[in-house]
Formats: C-alpha cells, sequence, structure tokens
C-alpha cells in the first residue's frame, strides 16, 4: 500500500496561467475526491468519480475547473487562467466501494495534498 | 444540509494531561463521522471513524471518541496527551445520502501540546 500520492507537492504560478494537478490513488480504490483547503479552514468538497465516471460536482467548481480520471485511475485536476482566490491546498482522497454502492463509509484516505499559490 | 461545528479553535494543554476535542454535527439521517488529524504541510490522516453499533469507538495512537445522538456530538478524547500529539485536528461528516459519502469538514482545531 503506496498510499494516495499527489504532485506537485507545491505549484506557484502567476495568475491567469493554467494549471494542472495530478493524484494517483491507492491501486485498487474505485472512487476519488478531490477537495480544496484554504488557511485556517477544513477541507472543502470540490468533486468526486466512481471508476472513470464523475458523478457530482460541487458549486464551488467553477468553470475555470476541470477534473479528469481517463482510465479510472489516476485522476488530473486543472484550472484556467488562475485567480488569487484559487492559492488553496488541494487534497485529493480515495476509498474502495463495494460494487453495490452500499458500503459508502468506507473511510477515505488522503494524499499530501498539492499548495497552489497564485502571485 | 450537513454541517460541523468545531466550537475550540485552538487549545492548549500540557503534555500528560487528558484532551477532549469538541464536535457538534447537524446531518439528515444517520451520519458517518471520522476525525482526521493533519500536522503542516501534510494531508489528513485518519484517526478514527464510526458508522454503526458501539458508540465508543477506538482509533489509532490512542484515541476514541463517543458519539451522542441526543446531543447531535461526536468528541475526541485522549487520555494523556505527548507532545507529538500537536497538529490540527479535523472532525468530519459524510452518510449513506446518494451523495457519495462526500465528507463536509469543520473548521479543525488546533492542539498546542506544552511540556
Amino acid at each position: 500500500d503506496t498510499g494516495v500520492s499527489q504532485d506537485p507537492r507545491h505549484k506557484i504560478t502567476k495568475r491567469g496561467q493554467n494549471v494542472t494537478f495530478r493524484c494517483d490513488p491507492i491501486s485498487e480504490h474505485n472512487r476519488l475526491y478531490w477537495y480544496r483547503q484554504t488557511l485556517g479552514q477544513g477541507p472543502e468538497f470540490l468533486t468526486y468519480f466512481q471508476n472513470e465516471a464523475q458523478l457530482e460536482k460541487s458549486r464551488l467548481l467553477s468553470d475555470r475547473f476541470s477534473a479528469e480520471r481517463p482510465k479510472g485511475s489516476f485522476s488530473t485536476l486543472e484550472i484556467q487562467r488562475t485567480e488569487q482566490g484559487d492559492s488553496a491546498m488541494y487534497l485529493c482522497a480515495s476509498s474502495l466501494v463495494g460494487v453495490t454502492g452500499n458500503e459508502d463509509n468506507q473511510p477515505q484516505h488522503f494524499g499530501d495534498g498539492t499548495r497552489l499559490s497564485i502571485l | 444540509a450537513q454541517s460541523v461545528t468545531q466550537p475550540d479553535i485552538h487549545i492548549t494543554v500540557s503534555e500528560g494531561a487528558s484532551l477532549e476535542l469538541r464536535c457538534n454535527y447537524s446531518y439528515g439521517a444517520t451520519p458517518y463521522l471520522f476525525w482526521y488529524v493533519q500536522s503542516p504541510g501534510q494531508g489528513l490522516q485518519l484517526l478514527l471513524k464510526y458508522f454503526s453499533g458501539d458508540t465508543l469507538v477506538q482509533g489509532i495512537k490512542g484515541f476514541e471518541a463517543e458519539f451522542k445522538r441526543s446531543q447531535s456530538s461526536f468528541n475526541l478524547r485522549k487520555p494523556s496527551v505527548h507532545w507529538s500529539d500537536a497538529a490540527e485536528y479535523f472532525c468530519a461528516v459524510g452518510g449513506l445520502t446518494g451523495g457519495g459519502n462526500k465528507l463536509t469538514f469543520g473548521t479543525g482545531t488546533q492542539l498546542k501540546v506544552e511540556l
């Protein structure tokens, strides 16, 4: 069990640039979540996938944000035309849900996050 | 809508003293409750979880939490704190509402341990 891996750990970019983050979940996990955490706050849900299907997106996820999980394994989160308010820690988590989907109670395992700073 | 309140933003305890971190939740159905710990610059590590059954749950690192439905609380406790427990602690609620168990977190409690 290598845990959830996120890359890069830190990203500094100028306002208006595009950025992309990658998350590699625990290998057998079929569910993958993205959260955003700003300073002094708890993580806030952004979106989640079951296998390759994106099943829900938060209202926090503006049109400038897009997430993919093309083969049901790793996922990418892209932010276009970054703004100052995008500065945050972006956390990825994964879990294993049963075939019937009735095991929604499986705990989520988090990566160490990508810290984004917008200059 | 589900929500979590952690009323204590900062708590300072002496090493060896007991600890209780408060968590109150609002949820329309049977909640799944979690406590996570976060060290600076790191992700979240799961301490313990409650889904059903025994309302007193044991976790890692000597932590325990008690689910009290009548008080909508899920307080975290440890009988004797170690200096390495200094970190930020988050309570979270999720559940089987068709929402994929997305978690709603509290704002966290920063724990400082005095030697």
